[in-house]
């Protein structure tokens, strides 16, 4: 079993959808978790840390789920500038290294 | 804009040449990092540098060189690669007073090996 494991999709949704994302960690030490994006070619880019009483950013929420080892990015009113890759990224507080997942490819259609 | 900068954007190699990669930030951040990523895959860590030590290398073949000369630059030093290491090399950087923090990345180099 992979540490941390994403659908890799793609998901295709309609401009104005809401579309979630999940993303399932293996090990139950985890402390810190992080959704990315990123577009093709480019490098990943912070979207949002995760918190344990979920957090919100516009059209972004992210919650965590420590019971079942999962996180979530639900992205609502989708646009087209949307589309890309979403990467999540788990770590523990006794390491630097962050472990990434295979990422989510979201294709936002018009 | 990223504040994370590499340098070169792309770099074209031989197997014998010596090359570096190089990846400044002046956000005062105290970890740095090197990934590499081929595509479609996500993101592999390679080594992190913490106060400018060296805290973890990922087992990586010995012509990889980290080398981090202060707080802000950290340089990858590259020998007698295989094609097999063509691939995207992100540095990224964290606040680094404790693990556990986002990371952030520079553009990449896109590293091809003739």
């Amino acid at each position: 079993r992979k540490e941390v494991e994403q659908d890799p999709g793609p998901f295709n949704v309609p401009e104005g959808a809401t579309v979630a994302f999940n993303c399932t960690y293996s090990n139950s030490a985890s402390q810190s978790f992080f959704w990315y994006r990123q577009d093709c070619r480019k490098e990943p880019k912070l979207l949002m840390s995760v918190y344990s009483s979920g957090n919100e950013d516009g059209r972004f929420t992210a919650q965590l789920n420590r019971a079942s080892q999962y996180i979530s990015l639900l992205i609502r009113d989708s646009k087209l500038s949307d589309s890309a890759t979403y990467l999540c990224a788990v770590g523990m507080d006794s390491s630097y290294k962050l472990i990434f997942g295979s990422g989510t490819r979201l294709l936002v259609r018009p | 804009d990223t504040e994370v900068t590499q340098t070169p954007k792309h770099l074209v190699m031989g197997m014998t040449n010596k090359k570096s990669l190089k990846c400044e930030q002046h956000m005062g951040h105290r970890a740095m990092y090197w990934y590499k990523q081929k595509a479609k895959k996500p993101p592999e860590l390679m080594f992190v540098y913490s106060y400018e030590k060296l805290s973890i290398n990922e087992s990586v073949p010995s012509r990889f060189s980290p080398e981090c000369p202060n707080s802000s630059l950290l340089n990858l030093h590259l020998h007698a690669l295989q094609p097999e290491d063509s691939a995207l090399y992100l540095c990224a950087s964290s606040q680094g007073d404790r693990p556990g923090q986002p990371q952030h990345f520079g553009d990449g180099t896109r590293l091809s090996i003739l």
